[in-house]
């Protein structure tokens, strides 16, 4: 059966360092991997894609990286601030057809930055 | 920014009875989909909605659910007869054509009592 797997169910780090987190699946293959952000309570919002076919994605300080030969995909917050607090799921997005997109998702990654 | 809206925001309802849950997608999406997350598990898919019928649904989605989208703008899911296991958070999602990604409603808490 697919499984995912999230690195840490929670990581610490200092203000203006690098996070990163990491996604882990298998028995799947994914077209494209979406990283959301979730704070408690609420609902995930959607943060970054990455396609089967490309190997990195940027959006201002957020850095994704898909490695489908691993099965991985790396999630990096630069200059981080405790704002950046919150859980970061991964999902994985089969996209059968336009009408089937059902996201399959870790169990995310608590990240705490400290100030 | 368009956004996909939900009510009530927490619904507490007596077991055996029926509860629906309602959601505003944006606008102009074509697909809608409803997920839910137990306290402290993962967001799981239960079913996904596309041309007035249902296009995929989890095994967690069996007769005891439904969808309906009964206007243009409404995408509600029943729950005919609430079990203590049906307490979660439920988000709606949208999403438009092509490979545009999901948008997520704030999301309802479901507590059955």
């Amino acid at each position: 059966s697919q499984k995912i797997e999230q690195n840490s169910e929670a990581l610490n780090i200092q203000e203006g360092k690098t996070a990163t987190l990491t996604c882990n699946y298998t028995n799947y293959s994914p077209a494209y991997l979406q990283w959301y952000r979730q704070d408690p309570g609420r609902g995930p919002v959607f943060l970054l894609l990455i396609r089967e076919n490309e190997k990195e994605k940027r959006k201002e300080r957020l850095k994704v990286t898909f490695d489908t030969t691993l099965k991985q995909s790396l999630f990096h917050i630069t200059a981080s601030q405790p704002a950046d607090s919150a859980t970061y799921l991964c999902a994985l997005d089969p996209l059968m057809d336009t009408g089937r997109r059902a996201l399959t998702f870790g169990s995310g990654t608590r990240l705490q930055v400290q100030p | 920014e368009p956004e996909v809206t939900q009510t009530p925001s927490h619904q507490v309802t007596q077991m055996g009875q029926e509860v629906i849950l309602r959601c505003v997608p944006i606008s102009n999406h074509l697909y809608f989909y409803w997920y839910r997350q137990i306290l402290g598990q993962k967001v799981e898919f239960l079913v996904s909605f596309y041309n007035n019928e249902i296009s995929e649904k989890s095994e967690i989605f069996d007769d005891q659910f439904s969808v309906e989208r009964p206007d243009g703008s409404n995408f509600t899911l029943k729950i005919r007869s609430t079990k203590l296991e049906d307490s979660a958070m439920y988000f709606c999602a949208s999403s438009g054509t092509g490979p545009d990604t999901q948008y997520f409603g704030p999301g309802t808490r479901l507590t059955v009592l």
